[in-house]
This record gives structure tokens, C-alpha cells and sequence, in this order.
């Protein structure tokens, strides 16, 4: 079974210019989730959906990061425009729906964004 | 006050040394406990839940003290393999798997 993958694996950017990146869970996989770890700091929760839906967006840091994922099968992180402080490791982990709350997440291998 | 605390070192050590991380959590309210860890550059991977009755995976045993707030890993007879950071980290939420990071704590386990 393919684990989640994401893509790009490295993005380097001016600030203002606009970057998508995009996560595909493992197939099947209702939960999707976006982390990210800014230089730094711990890593922190972005987002949660739930096939299409957000069920929790309350870790977006600001309205410049705009998530989707039409089809409820892979997701996009679009960040426009990128500021400095975007910079940092970006995670995406899904997991099966009825997922208990026990469960660890899997997460894929990460986008580096470094915005100068 | 970070919601998972842990001492983000580095620790040296040498190898077959025995190695203690601690951390402490503030949301009394916490599901579940685990040790992550992350080879430089790599995405975090479970090392193991943790649970209340403590348990042991071969020379890795974790602790959690709901009382205290407070959770650890002890790695026996370490290796140059063990080098990493550990990551401790709290799922906070119902129905969802919203975890909280520490910011971690670097291992290096020298020859």
C-alpha cells in the first residue's frame, strides 16, 4: 500500500509569489490533515478534512493559506502571498474514517518551502 | 506556557548508555500520549502510544502519569541508530486526531 505522498518535496520562492503544494493520502483514507513545523518551532496542526468538508481549520495561521480538496481524494495547500515567515516543512498524514482517537498518525515525507 | 513541554537538550550520550526523556503536557483533558521520532530532514514516525499501564517495546519503554501531567521514554542499551529527536506529542481532541507537538528533544548517541 502506497503511503501518503507529497508534492513538491522542496519549493523555493520570492516572497509574494504564490505556491500550491498538494498531499495524496493513502487511497480510501477519509481524514486528511495538514501540519507544518515553521524554523524553530514545534510542529503544529493546520487543518482537518473530512472527505471534502474542513472539519477543523482552526490552526490556518491567517487568509493568505486557502486548503481544498475537491473530489475528497487529494488535497492542495496554496499560500499567496508567501511571506518569509511561511517558511518551514509542511506535513500532510490521512487516516480511515471511525479512526480511533488513539490511533497515531502516518505522515508523508513533507514539502520544504523556504520563501526568501 | 507551550501546551507539551520537553527539554529540547542536545543530549550526548555514549553507545549502550541508558537515556530518559520527560515531557509534560498542560490540557488535563488529553486522549492520548505518544513518542514520535525524526531523523534530521524526515518526516516524524511513531515510536510508540503510550499508556497508562506503561508499556515496553524491546529497549524502549514509555510511561504516563495522568495525575501529574507528565510522560516518558527510557531507551536501554543504546545505539548509534537511536540518534534522532524525540518528539512527544498529545492527541487533545474527540474524533479527530489533532495532535500537539513538543518541540522536541535531539539524541545523538556517539561510538
Amino acid at each position: 500500500e502506497a503511503g501518503v505522498t507529497q508534492f513538491p518535496s522542496h519549493s523555493v520562492i520570492e516572497k509574494g509569489q504564490t505556491v500550491t503544494l498538494r498531499c495524496d493520502p493513502i487511497s480510501g483514507h477519509d481524514n486528511l490533515y495538514w501540519y507544518r513545523r515553521v524554523m524553530g518551532k514545534e510542529i503544529k496542526f493546520l487543518l482537518h478534512f473530512v472527505k471534502e468538508s474542513k472539519q477543523d481549520e482552526s490552526g490556518m495561521p491567517n487568509n493568505r493559506f486557502l486548503a481544498e480538496r475537491t473530489g475528497g481524494t487529494y488535497s492542495t495547500l496554496k499560500v499567496q502571498p508567501a511571506e518569509l515567515e511561511d517558511s518551514g516543512v509542511y506535513f500532510c498524514a490521512s487516516s480511515p474514517f471511525g479512526t480511533p482517537d488513539n490511533s497515531p498518525l502516518h505522515f508523508g515525507n513533507g514539502t520544504r518551502l523556504t520563501v526568501t | 506556557r507551550k501546551e507539551v513541554e520537553q527539554d529540547p537538550g542536545p543530549f550526548n550520550v555514549p553507545e549502550g548508555a541508558t537515556v530518559a526523556f520527560n515531557c509534560t503536557y498542560s490540557n488535563s483533558a488529553s486522549q492520548s500520549f505518544f513518542w514520535y521520532r525524526q531523523d534530521c530532514r524526515k518526516e516524524p514516525k511513531l515510536l510508540m502510544s503510550v499508556y497508562s499501564s506503561g508499556n515496553e517495546d524491546g529497549r524502549f519503554t514509555a510511561q504516563l502519569n495522568r495525575a501529574s501531567q507528565y510522560i516518558s521514554l527510557l531507551i536501554r542499551d543504546s545505539k548509534l541508530s537511536d540518534s534522532a529527536t524525540y518528539l512527544c506529542v498529545v492527541n487533545k481532541a474527540q474524533g479527530a486526531q489533532k495532535l500537539v507537538f513538543g518541540q522536541g528533544t535531539r539524541l545523538t548517541i556517539n561510538p
